[in-house]
């Protein structure tokens, strides 16, 4: 069964950093590109940031660009999201998503990590 | 960047109706949307993409057209299970924007 499974979200302060990882299963990882796309409370999807499958084009939203860092291990079959200096805007959930731009949709996503962040 | 509007925001609806989201994007992207259903707590699942490519699996009263910059989805039977929110993506270029979603409820 091809399986996106998230973690690392929980409660950080205001500045604070988070690791989220993501990883895959039932598929060959390595050749797809794969993705972060994150839902506040309430509210609608937002792309976070894409990477593709040998890691040399990577792309983030304004929101996060400078804070997040986007990186793959295609040995391990797992995708990562480095967020530094959060803030509560960054409250939501992380959801890793696997395609992009050449298969023209998001597959498969994950269940979501939670990452809330507080003052 | 290219924006995406979707309407209505809210549509409401009785088992049985035929009911269509608009998607329009800010510029032209020839036919690179997807669009996506979710449930509450549920993470978003494909239902067309490349603007009216139904994904496998997908029930084929669930339709997609368009080209450019206008783009419909068409569920000719709502059923039970199809009250939920639903989203368009563009593929065109990056940022890969999604609009802002639209929730279909039962009327």
């Amino acid at each position: 069964e091809e399986q996106l499974v998230e973690s690392g979200g929980g409660l950080v302060r205001t500045g604070g950093s988070l690791r989220l990882s993501c990883t895959a299963s039932g598929f060959t990882f390595r050749t797809d590109t794969v993705n972060w796309v994150r839902q506040a409370p309430g509210k609608g999807l937002e792309w976070v940031s894409s990477i593709s499958s040998d890691s040399v084009w990577i792309y983030y939203a304004d929101s996060v660009r400078g804070r997040f860092t986007i990186s793959r291990d295609n040995a391990r079959n797992s995708l990562y999201l480095q967020m530094n200096s959060l803030s509560v805007e960054d409250t939501g959930v992380y959801f890793c998503t696997r395609g992009g731009r050449w298969d023209g949709r998001y597959m498969q996503w994950g269940q979501g990590t939670l990452v809330t962040v507080s003052s | 960047d290219i924006q995406l509007t979707q309407f209505p925001s809210l549509l409401s609806a009785s088992v049985g109706d035929r009911v269509t989201i608009t998607c329009r994007a800010s510029q032209g992207i020839s036919t690179s949307l997807a669009w996506y259903q979710q449930k509450p707590g549920k993470a978003p699942e494909v239902l067309i993409y490349a603007a009216s490519t139904l994904q496998s699996g997908v029930p084929s009263r669930f339709s997609g057209s368009g080209f450019g910059t206008e783009f419909t989805l068409t569920i000719s039977s709502v059923q039970p299970e199809d009250f939920a929110t639903y989203y368009c993506q563009q593929f065109n270029d990056y940022p890969v924007a999604f609009g802002p979603g639209t929730r279909l409820e039962i009327k």
